[in-house]
């Protein structure tokens, strides 16, 4: 276990909708990174947050936003859910922003389907 | 951009035997860190072993093993003594020394060892 917890662990939206994805990251990490995994694929860089700002992004369009809280937790929003957002939804924390020792711990995901 | 590629979509390896995961990259960066992560049917990603890219020694843990070959951009995993337990999908990462990129994934390697 990593101490990373991540909810729900299962949903099911309807196209056009939005979601709500949690993360609750380790103790003492400060940095939450969002990937979406895709059935088949590797996982996919969504954003990361570092000390409650968005400190990168990757190729996701604006409907998907996130937030970072003062204990570090974060959530994920997806506006207008489409079917292709079917995935499995990691949230990884880390002790800073990137660099070897700053190893990034694994939630189990959220699988979300979206119908 | 980086790109991570992993050639094998499925192995198979009798109980104790030994296997070799194949991955290969491709970057513009001199200095770097790559990464194998394993996933459970559990879906939680877990850091396997790591490497930096300005080290020639090739990094060990326990049974998992890398061969590094910078200039052919390889890094490629070796399990020996293959156990049930390491059944899993297998993921090779790319990450950047910088301060907010992000792990870049390729396809994944699905794992069985058979008794």
């Amino acid at each position: 276990e990593t101490g990373v917890t991540q909810s729900p662990t299962h949903l099911i939206k309807t196209r056009g909708q939005q979601v709500t994805l949690r993360c609750s990251s380790q103790s003492g990490h400060n940095t939450v990174s969002w990937y979406q995994q895709a059935l088949g694929q590797g996982p996919q860089f969504i954003f990361q947050y570092y000390r409650e700002e968005e400190n990168g992004r990757g190729n996701f369009p604006p409907r998907f936003s996130g937030l970072q809280f003062p204990n570090y937790s974060s959530e994920l929003n997806v506006n207008a859910l489409e079917l292709d957002d079917s995935a499995l939804y990691l949230c990884a924390s880390s002790l800073g922003r990137g660099g070897m020792n700053t190893e990034a711990f694994f939630g189990q995901g959220t699988r979300l389907t979206v119908v | 951009a980086q790109t991570v590629t992993q050639s094998q979509p499925e192995m198979s390896v009798q109980e104790a035997e030994t296997v070799t995961l194949s991955c290969t990259y491709d970057t513009s960066e001199n200095n770097y860190y790559l990464f194998w992560y394993k996933q459970p049917p559990s879906r939680q990603m877990i850091l396997v072993i790591r490497q930096e890219a300005y080290k020639q020694q090739n990094a060990t843990e326990n049974r998992f093993s890398v061969n590094f070959q910078k200039a052919a951009k390889s890094f490629s995993l070796k399990i020996s003594d293959s156990q049930l337990g390491d059944t899993a999908m297998y993921f090779c990462a790319f990450m950047k020394p910088s301060g907010n990129t992000p792990l870049v994934f390729g396809k994944g390697t699905r794992l069985s060892v058979i008794a």
